[in-house]
């Protein structure tokens, strides 16, 4: 049974460039959740979705930064323009409603 | 705001020890708390779930402990191995859903 997927794995991109990190959730799981990783800050959630529908977007950290889930198998998360302070590890997390809350292998962003 | 304290934030011990890893968070409506391991270059793997209503839940080796009205949680690795050396995360998760994050306890096992 597949996990949860993220694409890219690694993502090295100039500032003001526009970056765009992929998700596709566990099939049936109907929360689907953006983390961001920071060595200062730990695990923060970003924004999460239910049945395809942002239910809280309170953590996204300003307006450069959308998400969106076209449909029940794929996220995207959008960060334009691109600053280095945003460089973190970004996780996708998938999970039914009362259920434990299973990560994606993370994307690695690094912004020069 | 929930705040999630894990201690220590690095331990290392000898193969073979048993060990309690500590977490406590300040706002004891939790809807349940959940133990992560987190190794290098990978996502989270979830661990152990404890709902609300639970005061424990095992699994093989680990046991995890949840006193809501002390707004702390414990898990124990029993007979520790190296390949248990990680970032251990708890979470607590309120009614929302939402997840707030203790910052880990970094283990390293010694063989």
């Amino acid at each position: 049974d597949a996990g949860v997927i993220q694409s890219p794995r690694h993502e090295v991109t100039e500032m003001g460039q526009e970056v765009t990190l992929r998700c596709k959730p566990i099939s049936g799981h109907d929360y689907l959740f953006w983390y961001r990783q920071t060595m200062m800050r730990g695990l923060e959630l970003l924004i999460y979705f239910n049945n395809n529908v942002p239910i809280d977007d309170s953590g996204m950290p300003e307006d450069r930064f959308s998400a969106k889930m076209p449909n029940a198998s794929f996220s995207t998360l959008k960060i334009q323009p691109s600053e280095p302070r945003d460089s973190a590890v970004y996780f996708c997390a998938s999970s039914h409603p009362t259920g434990p809350q299973h990560f994606g292998d993370g994307t690695r962003l690094s912004i020069l | 705001k929930q705040e999630v304290t894990q201690i220590p934030a690095a331990l290392s011990v000898p193969e073979g020890e048993n060990l309690v890893l500590n977490c406590s968070f300040t706002d004891s409506a939790i809807y349940n708390l959940q133990w992560f391991r987190q190794d290098p270059g990978k996502g989270l793997t979830s661990l152990l779930l404890i709902q609300s209503s639970q005061r424990e839940q095992t699994s093989g080796r680990l046991n995890a402990s949840l006193d809501k009205s002390s707004g702390r949680s414990t898990l124990y690795i029993a007979a520790s191995q190296p390949g248990d050396s990680a970032t251990y995360l708890c979470a607590v998760i309120t009614g929302a859903n939402n997840l707030f994050f203790g910052t880990g306890t970094r283990l390293t096992v010694i063989p």
